[in-house]
């Protein structure tokens, strides 16, 4: 049982390109979310998803677009990369509203 | 998602109970306190969490006053591995809450030897 897992661990982009950030689950979850964590600051939720084929904009979403076309994946592209953009970032999923979530392990994007 | 209030940092010995405040005093009655820690820069994980009964499990105990406008959560025997950023959650009132977590600063706890 793998969990949540996030890939890449680590990743360069230089202004202006775009990526996307993958994170799966083997738990069935039906609830995700992406966060991002900037130095010394507590997670901000960027978007979540409630099952699949429906996602929401969380506290800070623009410059991020999702999608989730299965109940395992849940996707998060950046669109044109921006050196406000350099964070870490965390995907969740958990099985339900009031579960507790499980995190993946993080994506640590610089964007220069 | 109610707001919390909880210190910047706390140092506790290595042995000891450490004891780590919140404050939510605009939490609603559907409300759950939630609390998550994170080790140097992993990703969260979850300690335990409660509406209005004190709850425990293998990693702690949660003590929630009877007004539900603060809560505890009690480390019995910190170690080393123990030190991190402890944060305290109030959400998920259902409805249009879907779930999402709203992180704060959080606490540092600094185990000492």
């Amino acid at each position: 049982n793998a969990g949540v897992t996030q890939t890449p661990k680590f990743q360069v982009l230089k202004t202006g390109q775009s990526m996307t950030l993958q994170c799966a689950q083997d738990m069935n979850h039906e609830y995700m979310s992406w966060y991002r964590q900037d130095p010394g600051m507590g997670l901000r939720l960027i978007h979540y998803s409630v099952g699949a084929g429906i996602t929401d904009q969380g506290e800070v979403p623009n410059g991020y677009n999702v999608s989730r076309s299965t109940t395992e994946d849940f996707p998060l592209r950046l669109l044109s990369a921006a050196p406000s953009q350099t964070s870490v970032y965390f995907c969740a999923s958990r099985p339900g509203q009031l579960d507790k979530a499980f995190f993946g392990q993080g994506t640590r994007l610089t964007v220069v | 998602d109610a707001k919390t209030t909880q210190p910047t940092s706390m140092d506790c010995a290595e042995g000891r109970a450490a004891n780590l405040p919140c404050n939510h005093s605009t939490i609603s009655g559907n409300e759950y306190v939630y609390w998550y820690r994170q080790i140097h820069s992993q990703g969260p994980q979850y300690i335990i969490h409660g509406l209005k009964n004190n709850e425990t499990n293998e990693m702690a105990s949660l003590i929630i006053t009877e007004d539900r406008k603060s809560s505890t959560l009690i480390l019995p025997h910190a170690t080393l591995r123990d030190t991190a950023v402890y944060y305290c959650i109030a959400g998920n009132a259902g409805g249009t809450s879907y779930g999402k977590l709203t992180f704060g600063q959080g606490t540092i706890l600094t185990v000492h030897p």
